[in-house]
């Protein structure tokens, strides 16, 4: 059973840092990943998909990168901004259409 | 696209009633998915259907919950009889394979927030 670890599971930090944020999996047999953007009481937004084929993906200020053999994503958040202050979740997806999330992190950024 | 319609947005609830959740996926869309979120126990999924066909239901809690999708456009998530611990947010979400090679992936309604008393 796919297992999703989310670390950490909150992190505040002062406006113009740029952070990471580290999601792990169990079963590297997955077809994508894909990290999320949740706002308190709002639903999830979509950020970044990355295919198991591909390494990376970037998006503005963001960048995710997936190393599928370790288990491992991270979402790289550059020069933060208070707008970003959400919760990020990653999931993955296995064989079928099923998406396993991991708990989160909740980001602050601080102005 | 108005992407993915859940309805209501809330719903307060007597403890035994019935609570009938509603999505609307995207058009064109073949995969749907409900999901539960607590404070507790994160995402979790509950049932998905290809095709309007249920595929995998190994996440409904009990058999007090039931899920149906009529046609290609319209899903229900029904609770009979809710209880207290139901209290939650319910996710509706779409996907077909071309979102996938497009690079868009899982599309997420807004939720649902039900309250049981």
């Amino acid at each position: 059973k796919q297992e999703v670890t989310q670390i950490p599971a909150a992190l505040s930090v002062p406006e113009g840092e740029n952070l990471v944020l580290n999601c792990s999996f169990t079963d590297s047999a997955i077809y994508n990943l894909q990290w999320f953007r949740q706002d308190p009481g709002k639903g999830l937004t979509s950020l970044l998909l990355i295919q198991s084929s591909q390494r990376e993906q970037t998006s503005g200020r963001l960048n995710a990168s997936l190393d599928k053999s370790s288990g491992r994503s991270t979402l790289y958040i550059a020069a933060s901004q208070p707008g970003d202050s959400a919760t990020y979740l990653c999931a993955v997806r296995n064989a079928g259409n099923m998406l396993t999330f991991g708990g989160g992190t909740r980001l602050m950024v601080k102005p | 696209d108005a992407g993915v319609i859940q309805s209501p947005r809330h719903e307060v609830t007597e403890m035994g009633q019935e609570v009938t959740l509603r999505c609307k996926p995207i058009s064109g869309h073949n995969s749907l998915f409900w999901y539960r979120q607590t404070m507790m126990r994160g995402l979790e999924l509950l049932i998905y259907f290809n095709n309007n066909v249920p595929i995998d239901d190994s996440g409904m809690p009990e058999d007090r919950f039931s899920a149906k999708m009529p046609n290609a456009s319209f899903s229900t998530l029904k609770i009979q009889p809710s209880e207290p611990r139901d209290s939650a947010v319910y996710f509706c979400a779409s996907t077909d394979v071309r979102t996938f090679l497009k690079g868009y992936g899982y599309t997420f309604g807004s939720g649902t927030r039900l309250t049981v008393v």
